[in-house]
C-alpha cells in the first residue's frame, strides 16, 4: 500500500482567504485524486490530478476555486480559494497504489471557515 | 453513470453478534467493488475489494464481503462484532475495465456501525 501524508491536518480560516493543502506520497503514483467530505456526508470527487497535465475537474468544481498543482509523481497541492463557511469540510487526497488498482487515502485536512 | 446505495444510515449490533452492512451498486459492465472504514477524525482505510473470482472476499480486521451479481449487492459482514469496529463504513464502485479519470470511485453515503457491550 501507499503511505500518504497531508498538511495541515486541520485549520481554521477566515472567510475570503485561501488555504493550500499538501499531499505527499511515499512512492511514485500516476494518478492522484482530491475529495471533499462535507460534515455528515459522503465523499465527493473534486478533481483528478495527473503529473504534467492540467487537473480534470468534476461537475460543480472549477479551477479558479480549487486550483491544483502536480509538480511530480509524489506530490500534489489543492488550494481552496476565497473561502466561505460552505467550504468547511474534510479534504482528502487519494492515490492509486503502485501495482494495484486500490485507492488509498490520506488522513485528511479538516477545514473550518469562519 | 455508476451509483452506490447504502440503505441504512446506522446499524446497531451487540458485541459478539454477527454484523451486516448493506451495499447495492449500479455500474456499466463488471464492477470493481470496495469497502472502506473511517474512524473518528481519521481518513479512509481500505478494508477489502472484489475484482473477480470467489464471491466471498476476506479483508482486514476479520471483515468479509459477499458479491452477488444477480442482486448487484456487496454486503459487508463480520461473524463476531467488536466495540472497536464502531465506525463509519463506505462502499464504493468503479467499472472494472476503466482507465484514467474513468477509474474514479463512486461512494455510497456511508453507514455508521455502532457496536455496544
Amino acid at each position: 500500500s501507499a503511505v500518504i501524508s497531508q498538511k495541515p491536518s486541520r485549520d481554521i480560516c477566515q472567510r475570503g482567504t485561501s488555504l493550500t493543502i499538501q499531499c505527499q506520497v511515499d512512492s511514485q503514483v500516476t494518478m492522484m485524486f482530491w475529495y471533499r467530505q462535507q460534515p455528515g456526508q459522503s465523499l465527493t470527487l473534486i478533481a483528478t490530478a495527473n503529473q504534467g497535465s492540467e487537473a480534470t475537474y468534476e461537475s460543480g468544481f472549477v479551477i479558479d476555486k480549487f486550483p491544483i498543482s502536480r509538480p511530480n509523481l509524489t506530490f500534489s497541492t489543492l488550494t481552496v480559494s476565497n473561502m466561505s463557511p460552505e467550504d468547511s469540510s474534510i479534504y482528502l487526497c487519494s492515490v492509486v497504489g503502485p501495482s494495484t488498482d486500490t485507492q488509498y487515502f490520506g488522513p485528511g485536512t479538516r477545514l473550518t471557515v469562519l | 453513470a455508476q451509483s452506490v446505495a447504502q440503505p441504512e444510515d446506522q446499524v446497531n449490533v451487540a458485541e459478539g453478534n454477527p454484523l451486516t452492512v448493506k451495499c447495492t451498486y449500479s455500474v456499466s459492465g463488471n464492477p470493481y467493488l470496495f469497502w472502506y472504514v473511517q474512524y473518528p477524525n481519521r481518513g479512509l482505510q481500505f478494508l477489502l475489494k472484489y475484482i473477480t473470482g470467489d464471491n466471498l472476499v476476506k479483508g482486514s480486521y476479520g471483515f468479509e464481503a459477499e458479491f452477488n451479481k444477480s442482486q448487484t449487492s456487496f454486503h459487508l459482514k463480520k461473524p463476531s462484532a467488536l466495540v472497536s469496529d464502531s465506525a463509519l463504513y463506505f462502499c464504493a464502485v468503479r467499472p472494472l475495465r476503466s482507465t484514467g479519470t474513468a477509474s474514479k470511485l463512486t461512494f455510497g453515503t456511508g453507514t455508521r456501525l455502532q457496536v455496544t457491550l
